[in-house]
């Protein structure tokens, strides 16, 4: 079945680590996103991509970036990461006027 | 931005009974409303949506309202079950972004 893979499922992590969470697609989808989840606070997103040159930041994007190296691949980074960071990641694929397929998800732990 | 808010935080249900959760939104552009269940320990998933020209849609036990001159759209789940329980998430979007609510975590009590 077609659907949204990401890599690693866990990861501990120290902080000032440089990490990278991936995600792929066998969707056919054009657009990618990346939230992060904490207790109380829902999904916010971090980067967006409707496209394989198009990046445009979300309203929590500091201490992030993204790579979207192909259509079906879509890449968070976390440069220096620190404790506040520690959260569930989740990749999203739609076209657009559809709804999400999230990904698996990503558990990371900083400390 | 859209500002999407989300009510109860939490809810408890005996089963049998419904279930609603309310969300309002604040960008009179949003025009699709999904909702999404996340279970413990996986990932969210669609289980019902609504765009701006619908007033109401059902599918099984589960209905969406949305009033558009309120701004204001409900998740409504009949005959609960306690496979049921699960957080749930409302979301507002004008065709890009998808902002969300803060979740509902609902207990369906056997």
């Amino acid at each position: 079945d077609a659907d949204v893979t990401q890599t690693p499922r866990n990861r501990i992590t120290k902080t000032g680590k440089r990490i990278m969470l991936e995600c792929s697609q066998t969707k056919g989808h054009d657009r990618m996103y990346w939230y992060r989840q904490d207790p109380g606070l829902g999904l916010r997103l971090i980067y967006y991509s409707f496209d394989v040159k198009d990046i445009n930041k979300g309203e929590i994007s500091d201490g992030y970036s993204v790579s979207r190296q192909a259509q079906a691949k879509f890449s968070l980074s976390l440069e220096s990461a620190i404790p506040n960071q520690t959260a569930l990641y989740f990749c999203a694929t739609n076209r657009a006027g559809e709804g999400y397929t999230f990904g698996s998800g990503t558990r990371l732990t900083v400390v | 931005g859209e500002n999407v808010e989300q009510h109860p935080s939490t809810l408890s249900v005996q089963e049998g009974d419904s279930a609603v959760i309310k969300c309002t939104y604040s960008d009179s552009a949003s025009n699709y409303f999904p909702w999404y269940k996340q279970e413990l320990g996986k990932r969210p998933q669609l289980i019902i949506d609504i765009r701006s020209n619908v007033g109401e849609k059902k599918d099984q036990r589960i209905a969406v309202t949305l009033n558009k001159t309120a701004k204001h759209f409900s998740l409504h789940i009949t005959e609960t079950q306690p496979e049921d329980s699960a957080v749930y998430f409302c979301a507002a979007s004008t065709g890009n972004q998808f902002y969300f609510g803060t979740g509902t975590s609902l207990t369906v009590i056997p």
